[in-house]
């Protein structure tokens, strides 16, 4: 079976560029969820979906960053305009059920470097 | 704020003995709790989860126990494998975003041949 899948694996752009993270979650699962990693605050959550709804988006940094999810089989996160400090590991992930008790299931993770 | 903290960055032990890894959470509405485990380039993968009704869950070689006094939960390996060597992150959920999980930053373990 095919886990979550991420595109691309490493990212390199310049300041101010436009970024697009894509991700695909695992067949059947209804919850989808953006996170981001960085050493000085670990793991944090940036979007949650549900049934392809954006139902908590508290966590993404600010208005830089967008995300979509136009389909059950498809989402990504936008940056526009681009800053060092959005340098990071971005994993998605996705799962069955709408609580916490409900496994997530993780991508690769894109690993974005910005110059 | 951090509600959730591993304090120990890193733990080195020899293969066969027993490794702990520990966290502690801040937050009293956290009621479900659960350890992923991480490979270099890979994404975090599930490894063992405790609701807060238990206070110890075991599969395998691995084993939760859960102080809710305390607000302390440990990961327990026995025996340690090279091939437990990872990051353990500690993750929370529960309270008003079931959904939610609030992760430590994790705990290098390195398993010794």
């Amino acid at each position: 079976d095919a886990g979550v899948i991420q595109s691309p694996r490493h990212e390199v752009t310049e300041m101010g560029q436009e970024v697009t993270l894509r991700c695909k979650p695992i067949s059947g699962h209804n919850s989808l969820f953006w996170y981001r990693q960085t050493m000085m605050r670990g793991l944090e959550l940036l979007i949650y979906f549900n049934n392809n709804v954006p139902i908590d988006d508290s966590g993404m940094p600010e208005d830089r960053f967008s995300a979509k999810m136009p389909n059950a089989s498809f989402s990504t996160l936008k940056i526009q305009p681009s800053e060092p400090r959005d340098s990071a590991v971005y994993f998605c992930a996705s799962s069955s059920g709408t609580g916490g008790s409900e496994t997530q299931y993780f991508g690769p993770g894109t690993r974005l470097l910005v110059l | 704020d951090q509600q959730v903290k591993q304090n120990s960055p890193s733990l080195s032990v020899q293969e066969g003995r027993i490794s702990i890894l520990n966290c502690d959470y801040t937050n009293s509405m956290f009621d479900y709790f659960l350890w992923y485990k991480k490979y270099p380039a890979e994404g975090p993968t599930f490894l063992i989860s405790i609701s807060s009704i238990k206070d110890k869950n075991e599969d395998g070689r691995f084993t939760v126990f859960l102080n809710k006094s305390a607000k302390h939960l440990s990961l327990h390996i026995v025996p340690s494998q090279p091939g437990d060597s990872a990051v353990y992150f500690c993750a929370a959920s529960g309270g008003g975003s079931n959904y939610k999980l609030t992760f430590g930053k994790g705990t290098l373990l390195t398993v010794n041949p």
